[in-house]
């Protein structure tokens, strides 16, 4: 099965800064990369997501870049803001078609502290 | 927020006791999906369900038992089967044809003692 491997496991930067994290995939076959914030005590919440056919997303000052040859994707939040503050998971998945049924494959998550 | 309920938000059971956490979701969504959340180790799967009555182990479904009766509700017992059931639960849903798109429930932290 699907393997998703995600570093650093915690993170420290000072607001104004930029913050990279980094996930690793094992499936060739996924094709869905999405990356969610959690919240203390809160619920994980989409904050953007990439597919095999794109390189590079933005949304904003977020942004991620996939690299399917390397079987690597990365999250870059530019211009950190406290609130920003949370635990971010990457994922995979092979989509909705076959047997995949649209399951996700977690990484372990990276704790994000922007300090002011 | 709306959509997606997960009751009661903390739960304190006796070892032995088997227990169930409620899923609900108005969303008309057809997949629902439960996951366990520990430090350390990201998001797990535990079971999922594709439509009513029809659900799939997830890669930690031993001690876990689910049902679909409705297309709104999934709910999970953990049983005490479960040798280490203290976790962070976290209920999620999501609809075809982007199946991969998830959205939480606000999760239930079960302790057993």
């Amino acid at each position: 099965g699907e393997n998703v491997e995600q570093h650093p496991s915690t993170l420290s930067v000072q607001e104004g800064d930029s913050a990279v994290i980094k996930c690793t995939y094992s499936d060739s076959a996924s094709n869905y990369f999405p990356w969610y914030k959690q919240e203390l005590g809160k619920r994980p919440q989409l904050i953007i997501d990439i597919r095999s056919n794109v390189g590079e997303k933005k949304d904003q000052r977020i942004a991620v870049t996939l690299n399917k040859t390397a079987k690597h994707f990365s999250l870059h939040i530019t211009e950190t803001q406290p609130e920003d503050s949370a635990v971010y998971f990457c994922a995979a998945s092979r989509g909705a078609g076959g047997t995949s049924y649209g399951k996700l494959t977690f990484g372990q998550g990276t704790i994000l502290t922007v300090h002011p | 927020d709306g959509g997606i309920t997960q009751s009661p938000k903390y739960l304190f059971r006796k070892e032995g006791q088997n227990v169930t956490l409620s899923c609900e979701q108005n969303l008309n969504h057809d997949a629902m999906y439960w996951y366990r959340q520990d430090p350390g180790q990201g998001l797990r799967l535990i079971y999922y369900s594709q439509i009513v009555n029809d659900f799939q182990k997830g890669d930690i479904a031993e001690g876990y038992s689910v049902s679909r009766e409705k297309k709104e509700s999934f709910p999970l017992t953990v049983t005490s089967a479960q040798k280490n059931p203290t976790a962070f639960y976290l209920c999620a849903s999501s609809s075809a044809p982007r199946q991969y798109e998830q959205y939480f429930g606000p999760g239930t932290r079960l302790t057993v003692t």
